[in-house]
């Protein structure tokens, strides 16, 4: 059972334009969600957070917003850019610190 | 169901012990990475191994010693932790492709349930 889902595997956008990448969670309980970029035989890198008391946060060209109600959150990057080209993890944890990771979207910014 | 396990998965010791966390991959990947995920904080990648080899070491603390006897295993052994070393410790396993005609190649990663420490 997912707790976590990235239901697109791959994402292809034309650079300069806005990527969306999409998260859905089940469980209530999570409360601090977290995107990690991933590149090829690297670890992944923290990129950006929410708490569940706030349905925005922005940081430079990424902004998550976070819809409780639908648990459902979304990382936006814009413009996006060459380097922008990895895979995108998405991540919650519950009071209890435990986490739990999406599989992961492919993004392909397109020349 | 992500096949990596680990144990244990609960670890309570002492700053005088000397304990190993054991990761096991059944995913015929190729690398595994040891995390630290301290409350609230982002992930810190730890180590990084490919075919074996480790190939990262993040400024990680000698009391940490990873261990990769073969691509399915993993190990971290602990000795003379402090506190703050109290975390939830995450495997993941991955298979690293080669670079694709676009410059850009991926892998997808998958964790382990991790292993939570405690550190009296």
């Amino acid at each position: 059972d997912q707790q976590v889902k990235q239901n697109s595997p791959s994402l292809s956008v034309q650079e300069g334009r806005i990527s969306i990448l999409n998260c859905d969670y089940t469980n209530s309980m999570f409360d601090y969600f977290l995107w990690y970029k991933k590149y090829p035989a690297e670890g992944p890198t923290f990129l950006i957070s929410i708490s569940s008391i706030k349905d925005k946060n922005e940081d430079g060209r990424f902004t998550v917003f976070l819809n409780k109600s639908a648990k459902h959150l979304s990382l936006h990057i814009v413009p996006s850019q060459p380097g922008d080209s990895a895979v995108y993890f998405c991540a919650a944890s519950d009071r209890d610190d435990k986490i739990i990771f999406g599989k992961g979207t492919r993004l392909h910014i397109l020349p | 169901e992500t096949g990596v396990t680990q144990t244990p998965r609960h670890l309570v010791m002492g700053m005088t012990n000397k304990k190993s966390l054991k990761c096991e991959q059944h995913l015929g990947h190729n690398a595994m990475y040891w995390y630290k995920q301290s409350a609230k904080k982002p992930l810190e990648l730890m180590f990084v191994y490919n075919f074996k080899e480790q190939t990262e070491n993040n400024s990680v603390p000698s009391r940490f010693s990873p261990e990769c006897p073969n691509s399915s295993h993993l190990f971290l052994h602990l000795h003379t932790l402090q506190p703050e070393d109290s975390a939830l410790y995450l495997c993941a396993s991955s298979q690293v492709l080669g670079t694709g005609a676009e410059g850009v190649s991926t892998d997808t990663q998958y964790f382990g349930p991790g292993t939570r420490l405690t550190v009296l």
